[in-house]
């Protein structure tokens, strides 16, 4: 089955820029999606289709692929970014959707 | 304001069965596809199970292939999850989220509702 694989914590300091990966077999033939989960919420989703940024999310969150690796980037970092972030594909041989393995993100 | 509020939850034994509902509200779930999510306690997603907008199509996740069962009763807005023979390992939040079809995303989450297997 196809596997995503994210590092399990980042920590940055605020104003900095935060940068999640999400490896995968030739991820970037794939639509990757992102999603952002608070404690005690429902994922809520930042990036879809690689890049796009759903309405209500601010440009500080952008996205890309390439090769076997997608990144979420969160510029100018803000303690209200603190959360678990998960990377999203559909596995077309399985006809399943899988979710990365999950990076939770810290603000210093 | 588009909502989804799941219901069902609870505490079981290992072996037995519980039936989730997810009602929707603010658009019509006729229109898409839909999907269950689940995370176990401190673990991260992972998807259950989805269904076409008319039924005619439903997928699983290996694990809980032949023991759940997804529908949907689109006139009355809602979306369900059969689980029988109930695991330790099917403990968890259960989500229901309104799902963009094939190559995308989950663009609508509920709240969740939490099974227990445990005796």
């Amino acid at each position: 089955s196809y596997v995503l694989t994210q590092p399990p914590s980042v920590s940055v300091a605020p104003g900095k820029t935060a940068r999640i990966t999400c490896g995968g077999n030739d991820i970037g033939s794939k639509n990757v999606h992102w999603y952002q989960q608070k404690p005690g919420q429902a994922p809520v989703l930042v990036i879809s289709y690689d890049s796009d940024r759903p309405s209500g999310i601010p440009e500080r969150f952008s996205g890309s692929t390439s090769g076997n690796t997608a990144t979420l980037t969160i510029s100018r970092v803000e303690a209200g970014d603190e959360a678990d972030y998960y990377c999203q594909v559909w596995d077309t041989n399985s006809d399943h959707y899988v979710f990365g393995t999950g990076t939770e993100v810290t603000v210093l | 304001e588009v909502q989804l509020v799941e219901s069902g939850g609870g505490l079981v034994q290992p072996g037995g069965s519980l039936r989730l509902s997810c009602t929707a509200s603010g658009f019509s779930i006729s229109s898409y596809w839909m999907s269950w999510v689940r995370q176990a306690p401190g673990k991260g997603l992972e998807w259950v199970a989805n269904i076409k907008q008319d039924g005619s199509e439903k997928y699983y996740v290996d694990s809980v292939r032949g023991r759940f069962t997804i529908s949907r009763d689109n006139a009355k807005n809602s979306l369900y999850l059969q689980m029988n023979s109930l695991r330790a390992e099917d403990t968890a939040v259960y989500y229901c989220a309104r799902d963009l079809g094939y190559l995308a995303y989950m663009d609508v989450w509920g709240k969740g509702t939490t099974v227990t297997a445990s005796s």
